[in-house]
């Protein structure tokens, strides 16, 4: 079984400052993550991804995540924020598999950023 | 390229009735997933199809049914419902014929079924 927690479930900010939304994961095999963003009355959009490689991998609107093993984390930053990014983040994981089943991703409970000018 | 679609947007039922939701994978994609999100929760796996089959199920009753078309479009359905069942329903596609490429794991999302039992 897998789990997520993401550590905070609301972050306030102003706006051109630095953020870092926290998750941190259970499983028991390896895993593949991702973070998404859900605008009010909208679905989920990708933002990121950690599936091989390097461990630091950047994504949409200048956002970036660190892969961290040993911590089971996989936190969410982004240097200066902006008033758009006011939505709710959701980090998720994905246990490898193979055969006929995959990709069931797990989220976490969510964390709304709020950016306030 | 079309992105993932769903129908209808919003949808108001009953105790006890049955209700169907569709979905339309991006194109070029082969597999669906249905995810149930409850207000203030993440969303949580409900089951997924390929090749009209399903492949793998979360923690559901069996008053949530699907169906999986040969045109990869697929069908939510939830009979007998309950005022739990309340939530946005998201269905999320993927390309599974790769299933060792990397891209197998990324689901794209669509905007959601706004699903209000009274």
């Amino acid at each position: 079984a897998q789990s997520v927690t993401q550590l905070d479930s609301q972050v306030p900010v102003f706006e051109e400052a630095p953020v870092e939304l926290r998750c941190n994961y259970s499983s028991s095999v390896s895993v593949y993550l991702f973070w998404y963003v859900q605008y009010p009355n909208q679905g989920l959009q990708l933002l990121l991804k950690y599936l091989s490689g390097s461990t630091l991998v950047k994504g949409i609107n200048g956002f970036e995540a660190e892969f961290n093993k040993s911590q089971t984390s996989f936190h969410l930053r982004k240097p200066s924020v902006h008033i758009s990014d006011t939505a709710e983040y959701f980090c998720a994981v994905s246990q490898f598999a193979g055969g006929t089943s995959y990709g069931k991703l797990t989220f976490g409970q969510g964390t709304i950023l709020t950016v306030h000018p | 390229d079309a992105g993932v679609t769903q129908s209808p947007t919003h949808l108001i039922k009953t105790r006890g009735q049955q209700v169907t939701l569709r979905c339309s994978p991006k194109s070029g994609h082969d597999t669906v997933s249905w995810y149930q999100q409850a207000l203030g929760q993440g969303p949580q796996f409900i089951f997924q199809y390929y090749e009209e089959e399903e492949r793998q199920r979360g923690n559901f009753p069996d008053r949530f049914s699907g169906h999986q078309f040969p045109n990869y479009s697929s069908e939510l359905n939830v009979n007998a419902l309950l005022l739990g069942d309340s939530a946005l329903y998201l269905c999320a596609s993927s390309l599974k014929s790769q299933v060792r490429a990397f891209s197998a794991y990324e689901q794209y999302f669509g905007p959601g079924t706004r699903l209000t039992v009274t």
